[in-house]
């Protein structure tokens, strides 16, 4: 059973350029979130995904969005690239139907803006 | 909102000892999640142990366990009979529910361990 994975696994991009990360949740969820996660910080919530629509949203602009697909993978999106974008991008899947709403992460994907 | 505090950025311990890492919440609430998230120098975050905050009885997983101080929203991991596969930051995290009703988790800024051989 293959856990989430991330593809892809480092970028680097030009300031106001557009970037794209996928996702694969772990089979049987069908929830997906998205963190930001700086050096040496804790993750960050950008937003979370459920029956593909976007039902919360951290506190990030309007420069990131996202997407989920019918087979609950997901996208993010973030235009209008800066450098303080450049971190650490974990998605974690997740059942809705769970009590105990634990997460499983991916890889993560390291971007990184010049 | 929900904040989550690990006061130590950084811990070190000897093979084969225990250490206790640190970690205080706020919330109103009285029923939620806890948990302790690894992650190793491979990036990818692993859970190592949840609480249920209706439980009185700390969690335990194999060498980790916890101690859940619900009056003083404290919640510590302890780590016995250290290994250097242990080397890692540790992030402790907290399940809430937005005003939505909706399920969001809050981490920590995480503390990092090292296992001295």
């Amino acid at each position: 059973d293959a856990g989430v994975t991330q593809s892809p696994t480092h970028l680097i991009k030009t300031r106001g350029q557009q970037v794209t990360l996928r996702c694969s949740p772990k089979s049987g969820h069908d929830t997906v979130s998205w963190y930001q996660q700086a050096l040496g910080q804790g993750p960050q919530f950008i937003f979370q995904y459920y029956e593909e629509e976007e039902r919360q949203r951290g506190n990030f602009p309007d420069r990131f969005s996202g997407h989920q697909f019918p087979n609950y993978s997901s996208e993010l999106n973030v235009n209008a690239l800066l450098l303080g974008d450049s971190a650490l991008y974990l998605c974690a899947s997740s059942f809705e139907g769970a009590l105990s709403y634990e997460q499983y992460f991916g890889p993560g994907t390291r971007l990184t803006v010049t | 909102a929900q904040t989550v505090t690990q006061s130590q950025p950084e811990m070190s311990v000897q093979e084969a000892e225990t250490v206790t890492l640190s970690c205080t919440y706020d919330t109103s609430e009285s029923d939620y999640y806890l948990f302790w998230y690894k992650q190793p120098p491979s990036r990818q975050m692993i859970l190592v142990i949840r609480q249920e905050a209706y439980k009185q009885q700390n969690a335990t997983e194999n060498r980790f366990s916890v101690n859940f101080q619900k009056a003083a929203k404290s919640f510590s991991l302890k780590i016995s009979d250290s290994q250097l596969g242990d080397a890692a930051m540790y992030f402790c995290a907290y399940r809430s529910f937005d005003s939505g009703g909706y399920q969001k988790v809050t981490f920590g800024t995480g503390t990092k361990l090292q296992v001295i051989p």
